[in-house]
């Protein structure tokens, strides 16, 4: 069954730390790719997402993410922190086949102190 | 961009009555649609896609006689939970799949339903 795993559940890091987080999913096929986040009190946002071309995407407020085809793995990294990026941070997948459905990982709760 | 409501946002209901959600895509015409389930601190569970004028695909082990999903027109999705039990409280949330660029999904802001 296709999945995404998200190694950190929860993320504490101070203010200007870098942040990296892990994802990685099992499906053979190609896939599109995405991260999502949702600030405390708001409704999911889309932070970036890879759809094909150069693995290096970059998106709003600083954040980028790798996609490693050999891995399976996109993740999500952000060189510097601020306190605004508190937030639960979702990896998901869009399979090409399959009807536009897309797989959610289990997030990662991110905390930054101010 | 694209904007997603939900409605209601916040339901009580007693336990064996029916509750509709509603999800409206406000500036876009979806094709698709996608009921979500979220307990808390955890992720979103895929309930059913949603085609407009077909039937919904529910995922495995989501009964589909108790969420009746209707998607009449291309801006409007509804979740019906019938005779709500406490354990279908839950945080329910629609994404409406469209806009300018197809792959992309836009979340409502979900709807909480505590059935008592």
């Amino acid at each position: 069954a296709q999945s995404v795993s998200q190694h950190n559940h929860h993320v504490i890091l101070s203010e200007a730390a870098s942040l990296e987080l892990g994802c990685n999913y099992s499906y053979g096929g190609t896939v599109n790719l995405f991260w999502y986040v949702q600030y405390p009190g708001q409704h999911l946002q889309l932070l970036l997402k890879y759809f094909s071309g150069d693995p290096l995407v970059k998106g709003i407020k600083g954040f980028e993410a790798e996609f490693i085809k050999s891995k399976f793995s996109f993740n999500l990294r952000k060189p510097s922190v601020q306190w605004s990026d508190t937030a639960e941070y979702f990896c998901a997948v869009m399979p090409s086949t399959g009807g536009f459905k897309t797989i959610f990982g289990a997030g990662t709760r991110l905390f930054v102190k101010a | 961009g694209a904007v997603v409501s939900q409605h209601p946002s916040w339901v009580i209901c007693k336990s064996g009555t029916s509750v509709k959600i509603e999800c409206r895509s406000l500036d876009f015409q979806a094709t698709t649609m996608f009921w979500y389930r979220q307990f808390p601190k955890q992720s979103l569970m895929l309930m059913a896609t949603s085609n407009e004028g077909s039937k919904a695909t529910y995922e495995q082990g989501v009964e589909k006689d108790k969420f009746l999903i209707n998607h009449a027109s291309l801006t409007l999705s509804t979740l019906t939970v019938t005779s709500a039990h406490p354990e279908d409280s839950s945080f329910y949330i629609c994404s409406a799949q469209g806009g300018r660029t197809s792959y992309e999904q836009y979340f409502g802001p979900g709807t909480r339903l505590t059935v008592t």
